[in-house]
């Protein structure tokens, strides 16, 4: 059964608005968890690293003030789209790191911004 | 992490095996070789990794060169349901990234 689970599975908002999606860990604690960006047609684009107690960690062109991440619990880790634009209409997805497992993913977040 | 090459796609006949090439030339003594596979509109899902070794499980086989610049994953009976997108990614647990892909179209 799944192991990440991801909400809302699809989300429309009113550009200007912000938008928050959550990633949980089913039966397992993450100290990491990983956020996704993918658009049409391409691959899956590492944004961030998620650290339980930390600061999240994002790579190089993600703007940190647009994609808020918390991960505040060890099974919860959140990523709120600030302000979006019609251009950060998406498809988001989590994963999290279980012990001595390969990284599980969660079944993603379509983000449309009208 | 190891860049990865794999073609654009392939096509595969029901029931028969469907062999899924990656070069990964550069990759490390201690990076993996993870294989995933993302159906439309889904998350990845895990299909199966390995080291050094061949290794099999209720999914596919992998089949690393004895070098490791490239491995085979093996569908044995490929289905309609394993047409997706599928990720050869060379790197440890703690952070993939993800190239192209391969897009497998399993015909009927």
């Amino acid at each position: 059964g799944a192991v990440v689970s991801q909400h809302p599975s699809w989300v429309i908002c009113k550009s200007g608005t912000s938008v928050k999606i959550e990633c949980r860990s089913l039966d397992f604690q993450a100290t990491t968890m990983f956020w996704y960006r993918q658009f049409p047609k391409q691959s899956l684009m590492l944004m961030a690293t998620s650290n339980e107690g930390s600061k999240a960690t994002y790579e190089q062109g993600v703007e940190k003030d647009k994609f808020l991440i918390n991960h505040a619990s060890l099974t919860l880790s959140t990523l709120t789209v600030t302000s979006a634009h019609p251009e950060d209409s998406s498809f988001y997805i989590c994963s999290a790191l279980r012990p001595d497992s390969p990284l599980h993913f969660g079944n993603g977040t379509r983000l449309t911004v009208t | 992490d190891a860049k990865t090459t794999q073609p654009t796609s392939m096509d595969c006949a029901e029931g028969r095996a469907a062999n899924l090439p990656c070069n990964h030339s550069t990759i490390s003594g201690n990076e993996y070789v993870y294989w995933y596979r993302q159906i439309h509109s889904q998350g990845p899902q895990y299909i199966i990794h390995g080291l050094k070794n061949n290794e099999t499980n209720e999914m596919a086989s992998l089949i690393i060169t004895e070098d490791r610049k490239s491995s085979t994953l093996i569908l044995p009976h490929a289905t309609l349901r394993d047409t997706a997108v599928y990720y050869c990614i060379g790197g440890a647990t703690n952070k993939l990234i993800f190239g192209t892909g391969t897009l497998l179209a399993v015909q009927p």
